[in-house]
C-alpha cells in the first residue's frame, strides 16, 4: 500500500516570498509523483509531475519540485508567491505498473494563502 | 469536448432518494476515474473503467454505489438510497493509457438533506 503525507494544511506566505509545501510518500516500489492544484470551485489542475528521469521538475506557474528517494519526498516549491497562487495544493502518487495505472493516491491538502 | 465535463455541477436531493451524475471524459481517453472529495476525508478513488469495463472498484463504499461506462465515452455514476455521509465533491477524470496525467472535471457537488 502507499500514503502520502503532506506537512501542514495551512501555510501562509507574503507576496514575493518563498513557497515551500512540503510532501513525503510512502510506497514499496518508486512510484509517480504529482502536485495538483485546486482553485475554489473547480477541479484539480496538474501542476507538474514526476515519473522517471531527472529528479527535478519544472511546472507550471513557475512551481517546481525535486524528487529525493533518500527522503522520500517531493516537496513543491516557488521562488516568490503571487497572489494568484492562493489555492488548495494537493501530492499525489501512482505505483507504477498494476491494473489500477492512473490510480492516484492523494495526500491530504495543503491550503496556501498569499498575504499582500 | 475540450475538457472533462461533470453533470450536473450542483445537487441537492432528500435522504433515501437516488442520484445520478455524469461524467463525459475527453474525447479518446479511454481511461475513466471517479473520485469523491469530502471533509475529513480528503481525496479517495471510488473507480477505474479502462474502455466499459472496470477493473478496478475497490473504492465504492457501499453496494449503494454503482457506476457504468457505455461506448467507451460517458459513465454514469449513481448511489441510490443516498444518505447524509454521501454529501461531497465528487470528480471524475481521464486519461490515455500509457500516459499518466490525468485531466480533471469540475465536479459534481452533492448535497443531501
Amino acid at each position: 500500500a502507499q500514503s502520502v503525507t503532506q506537512l501542514g494544511s495551512h501555510v501562509s506566505v507574503s507576496e514575493g516570498a518563498l513557497v515551500l509545501l512540503r510532501c513525503n510518500y510512502s510506497s514499496s516500489v518508486p512510484p509517480y509523483l504529482f502536485w495538483y492544484v485546486q482553485y475554489p470551485n473547480q477541479g484539480l489542475q496538474l501542476l507538474l509531475k514526476y515519473t522517471t528521469g531527472a529528479t527535478l521538475v519544472k511546472g507550471i506557474n513557475g512551481f517546481e519540485a525535486e524528487f529525493k528517494k533518500s527522503e522520500t519526498s517531493f516537496h513543491l516549491t516557488k521562488p516568490s508567491a503571487h497572489m494568484s497562487d492562493a489555492a488548495e495544493y494537493f501530492c499525489a502518487v501512482i505505483r507504477p505498473g498494476g491494473t489500477s495505472y492512473g490510480k492516484l493516491t492523494f495526500g491530504q491538502g495543503t491550503i496556501l494563502t498569499v498575504h499582500p | 469536448g475540450a475538457g472533462v465535463s461533470q453533470s450536473p455541477s450542483n445537487k441537492v436531493t432528500e435522504k433515501g432518494k437516488d442520484v445520478e451524475l455524469r461524467c463525459d471524459p475527453i474525447s479518446g481517453h479511454t481511461a475513466l476515474y471517479w473520485y469523491r472529495q469530502s471533509l475529513g476525508q480528503g481525496l479517495e478513488f471510488l473507480i477505474y473503467f479502462q474502455g466499459n469495463s472496470a477493473p478496478d472498484k475497490s473504492g465504492l463504499p457501499s453496494d449503494r454505489f454503482s457506476a457504468e461506462r457505455t461506448g467507451g465515452s460517458v459513465s454514469t455514476l449513481t448511489i441510490q438510497r443516498t444518505q447524509q455521509e454521501d454529501s461531497a465533491v465528487y470528480l471524475c477524470a481521464s486519461s490515455l493509457v500509457g500516459v499518466t496525467e490525468a485531466f480533471f472535471g469540475q465536479g459534481t457537488r452533492l448535497t443531501v438533506v
